[in-house]
């Protein structure tokens, strides 16, 4: 069975661009979960959802968006990009609410 | 929100020698504590995780140990080998919620 898969792996983008990142959940999995990482920290949730529906959204600004799609994947958006935005995100699938989260390898983001 | 804090950030042990990470957290209301193990450049990876019905859950070399009252859970590695160095995270979350708080993370090496 294939895990999670993100793409794509890295991504260079300039201020104030704007990025779309992809996602492809676990088969059989429903719940979509973005994460982002700086380094040295630990993951930040962004947003979750679940059946196609928005279920959580952390403490990031509205530049941040996503959606998922009737297959499951998800694309997250980030607009106006900050230096600040640079860092690894993460894409987590699960079964459902309460279950363990199956990370993707991430994309790495550079904003210059 | 919920707030995880997590220590040490780096922990160096002779390989053979057990290793603990400690974590706490602040809102009672979360049940559901995973670990999670993630090696330079690579995803994190779930190792074990344990619910707030049960003090203590083992698997091999590996347990994690949950005192509700004091809010702390704790992840143990006996008898470590090279491979276990990574950095590791805890984790906790609010069930039936899928939104899951990290630690800062512990970087552990094992010296041969």
């Amino acid at each position: 069975d294939a895990g999670v898969t993100q793409s794509p792996t890295h991504l260079i983008k300039t201020r104030g661009q704007h990025v779309t990142l992809r996602c492809s959940p676990i088969s059989g999995h429903k719940s979509v979960s973005w994460y982002q990482q700086v380094l040295g920290q630990g993951p930040q949730f962004i947003f979750q959802y679940y059946e196609k529906e928005e279920r959580g959204r952390g403490n990031f600004p509205d530049r941040f968006s996503a959606r998922q799609f009737p297959n499951y994947s998800s694309e997250l958006n980030v607009n106006a990009l900050l230096l600040g935005d640079s860092a690894l995100y993460l894409c987590a699938s699960s079964s459902g609410p309460g279950s363990p989260l199956h990370f993707g390898n991430g994309t790495r983001l550079t904003v210059t | 929100g919920e707030n995880v804090e997590q220590h040490p950030s780096t922990l160096s042990v002779q390989e053979g020698d057990s290793a603990v990470i400690k974590c706490t957290y602040s809102d009672s209301a979360s049940n559901y504590f995973p670990w999670y193990k993630q090696e330079l450049g690579k995803r994190p990876q779930l190792i074990i995780d344990i619910r707030s019905n049960v003090g203590e859950k083992k698997d091999q070399r590996i347990a994690v140990t949950l005192n509700k009252t004091a809010k702390h859970f704790s992840l143990h590695i006996t008898e470590t080998q090279p491979e276990d160095s990574a950095v590791y995270f805890c984790a906790a979350s609010i069930f039936p919620g899928n939104q899951f708080y990290f630690g800062t993370g512990t970087s552990l090496t094992v010296i041969p």
